[in-house]
């Protein structure tokens, strides 16, 4: 699987925006992009995925590069509750990988501090 | 949508005995997914299921794992002769799988596993 690399921890203050960054330079042409997020005594959430354009929902946007070797996940407005842990996990598609390989690989992700 | 179930959320026993894990996806989710995370780490890829059918197992899947979906409805994780590296949170996913589509996976919040 291609690999992500995430700073370890970051830190923002509450109503103001956070770029998380990922990068993931053996990316291939068929890999999306997947965000998920794992607050404290809860399972992971899902965010928001791309493959190429920029996307946005309720959640968060996220900006990747033309190259596509790295991505930006955007909280426009932080608030307390979006401290959590952030993972950037790259996702074969179905279609490419033969339908049998759909198990999301976590690396350690960035660990999301808001200040008051 | 009552989200991804996971029973007992807690579960201590002295190392030697067996422990089953139950998990209810969502209902009409046709995939679901086994994960392990330890303290500090990202969660890892057990297993997974397509209806009843297992597709896909992780080389961390010893022969004391084992995993059913008899209905393609509810699963159980089962570890026999448990260990204390055992010790660690297992996550159930489900998702609603279709070829060629990335459909997000949808996570329970977890049984915690404590080997004495």
């Amino acid at each position: 699987d291609a690999k992500t690399t995430q700073p370890n921890s970051m830190e923002s203050n509450e109503e103001e925006p956070v770029h998380l960054p990922c990068n993931h330079s053996t990316i291939s042409g068929t890999d999306y992009i997947h965000w998920y997020r794992q607050l404290p005594s809860q399972g992971p959430e899902y965010v928001i995925h791309g493959l190429t354009s920029n996307v946005n929902n309720r959640m968060a946007s996220l900006a990747i590069a033309e190259d596509r070797k790295s991505s930006t996940l955007i909280l426009h407005r932080a608030t307390l509750r979006d401290a959590a842990v952030y993972y950037c996990i790259l996702r074969a598609s179905p279609m490419y990988s033969g339908g049998g390989a759909d198990g999301l690989t976590f690396g350690k992700g960035t660990h999301l501090i808001i200040q008051p | 949508d009552t989200g991804v179930s996971q029973n007992p959320r807690h579960k201590i026993t002295k190392r030697g005995q067996n422990v089953t894990f139950r998990c209810d996806p969502i209902s009409e989710h046709n995939r679901l997914y086994w994960y392990r995370q330890t303290l500090g780490q990202g969660p890892e890829f057990l297993t997974y299921f397509q209806n009843e059918a297992q597709l896909e197992k992780s080389r961390l899947l010893s022969d004391r794992f084992s995993a059913e979906r008899p209905k393609g409805s509810f699963s159980t994780l089962e570890i026999q002769r448990t260990e204390q590296g055992d010790s660690a949170m297992y996550l159930c996913a489900s998702s609603s799988g279709q070829i060629n589509s990335n459909q997000p996976q949808h996570f329970g919040d977890g049984t915690r596993l404590s080997i004495l």
